[in-house]
């Protein structure tokens, strides 16, 4: 089936820094979602992207939707200790989500 | 309040001793879904269900079957549980799976099959 290979596994940060996140994939995806995992708790979604090129901020968070279709990014700007957890890219297809693999984020404060 | 709930949050069981997990979510929404998680696979799609009585498999459905008798519920049965389904289990609904209805997630069941 389908795969999303998301980018890095694992990030370990200090507070107030900045993190970048992507996935790529072999498929083209008509949406591109991001939604976070608290620890306990099931996936929230952040941000959904609709179009290709498409830049979308919330708040501290800005997303991208790659013009190819294939790819997307996540940027979260100075961390703080409530942005842990586990991050997940998803792409839709017509009748499904796929997810990558997550990004686990650890901040020091 | 809107929720996804899920039943049970915790579960420990044995090798082919049948079980269910129930799902339910109060936002009368069409499209429902049953993921696992497991370490370095993300989430994958066991079965989803696009509306009453129509059920389909998703990317990982072998050992699992569903039902969706009413709007409001969709179980997922394990017949013969093996510890190779031992997972973090999550049920999920969106109004439908048009590009602009988000899923919602039920808090998790956390299954070990021994």
């Amino acid at each position: 089936g389908q795969q999303l290979n998301q980018s890095p596994q694992s990030m370990f940060i200090q507070e107030g820094e900045d993190v970048s996140m992507n996935c790529t994939s072999s498929s083209i995806f008509n949406t591109w979602l991001w939604y976070k995992q608290d620890p306990g708790e099931g996936p929230v979604l952040l941000i959904a992207l609709y179009k290709a090129g498409e830049l979308t901020s919330n708040g501290r968070l800005t997303a991208q939707f790659g013009i190819t279709r294939k790819d997307s990014f996540l940027n979260i700007s100075a961390s703080i200790p409530s942005d842990v957890g586990i991050y997940f890219c998803a792409g839709q297809l017509v009748r499904k989500l796929i997810f990558g693999q997550g990004t686990e984020l650890s901040v020091k404060p | 309040e809107a929720q996804v709930t899920q039943n049970p949050r915790y579960l420990i069981t044995v090798t082919g001793k049948k079980l269910t997990v129930t799902c339910s979510q109060n936002m009368n929404h069409e499209y429902m879904s049953w993921y696992r998680q497991d370490p370095g696979l993300g989430l994958r799609q066991i079965y989803y269900s696009m509306n009453v009585e129509v059920t389909d498999k998703g990317d990982v459905p072998e050992g699992y079957k569903v039902s969706r008798k009413e709007k409001r519920n969709f179980p997922l049965i394990l017949e013969s549980p093996s510890p190779n389904q031992t997972s973090l289990y999550f049920c999920a609904s969106s109004l439908d799976l048009g590009p602009i209805n988000e899923q919602f997630f039920g808090p998790g069941t956390r299954l070990t099959v021994l």
